[in-house]
C-alpha cells in the first residue's frame, strides 16, 4: 500500500507524558498535514509542511510541535499531555503545495491517542 | 476568516429516500469546496470537488455563491452511503489551508 501510513495505530499514555506520532506520506507527495479529530470539535487543522518547511499553522497548541524530515516523513510531538488531548490524529498528504483541485488530500488511518 | 458550518450532526434517512447534507461557508474571495467521506473502518477520502461538477456515487453538490452554500445531495440513498461526511473549504486568502466542517453522520436505514 503506497498510501499515507501512520504509526502507531493506538497509543495510551498518562497525563504529563510526551508522545510522538509518525506519518509517511504517499509516494511523491511533498505536503503533509496534521489534523486532530475529537468528538466535540470535529476535524481541526493543526499544521502543514511542504518539502520540509512549515507552510501553514492552525490551532496547534504550544505543547505540540511537528517537523518534516528530508525523506518527507513527518512527526507530530505532543508533550505535557492532558486528558483533553485524547483524540484521533490524522495525517494527510498531497502532491501540490496548496490544497487545490488538482491535489486533494489523501488521509492516513489515524492514530488514536488516549490520555489517562 | 474562513469557516465551514454543517448544521446537522446526525442525519437518518430510509433507503431510497433523498438525502441532503447542508454545508454553509464564510470566505472572502473565491473558495474551493470539497466533500470528504469516511466510511466505517476506512480512511477519510475525497468524495467530490465543486470545480469538477461531477457526480460521484450518485452524489452531487452545487456551489451557490449567493447563499454561500455547498449542499450535498443524492436522490435515492443506499445503505452503503452510511458514513461520516465532511464539507471542506480552502482558498488563496487563507493560504490554502483546508478547513473542515464538524461533519454529519449519515445513517441509511433499510
Amino acid at each position: 500500500d503506497s498510501g499515507v501510513t501512520q504509526t502507531p495505530k493506538h497509543l495510551i499514555t498518562a497525563t504529563g507524558q510526551r508522545v510522538t506520532l509518525r506519518c509517511s506520506p504517499r509516494s511523491g507527495d511533498l505536503s503533509v498535514y496534521w489534523y486532530q479529530q475529537s468528538l466535540d470539535q470535529g476535524l481541526q487543522f493543526l499544521i502543514q509542511y511542504y518539502n520540509g518547511e512549515e507552510r501553514a499553522k492552525g490551532n496547534i497548541l504550544e505543547r505540540f510541535s511537528a517537523q518534516q524530515f528530508p525523506d518527507l516523513h513527518s512527526e507530530l510531538n505532543l508533550s505535557s499531555l492532558e486528558l483533553g488531548d485524547s483524540a484521533l490524529y490524522f495525517c494527510a498528504s498531497s502532491s501540490g503545495q496548496p490544497s487545490s483541485y488538482n491535489s486533494p488530500l489523501h488521509f492516513g488511518n489515524g492514530t488514536r491517542l488516549t490520555v489517562t | 476568516a474562513q469557516r465551514v458550518t454543517q448544521p446537522e450532526k446526525l442525519l437518518s434517512v430510509f433507503k431510497g429516500a433523498p438525502v441532503e447534507l447542508k454545508c454553509n461557508y464564510s470566505y472572502s474571495g473565491s473558495p474551493e469546496l470539497f466533500w470528504y467521506v469516511q466510511y466505517s473502518r476506512q480512511r477519510l477520502q475525497l468524495l467530490l470537488r465543486h470545480i469538477s461538477r461531477e457526480s460521484i456515487k450518485g452524489f452531487t453538490a452545487d456551489l451557490n455563491k449567493g447563499e454561500t452554500s455547498f449542499h450535498l445531495k443524492k436522490p435515492f440513498a443506499q445503505e452503503e452511503d452510511s458514513a461520516m461526511y465532511y464539507c471542506a473549504l480552502s482558498g488563496r486568502s487563507n493560504d490554502y489551508k483546508l478547513s473542515f466542517g464538524a461533519g454529519t453522520t449519515v445513517t441509511v436505514r433499510a
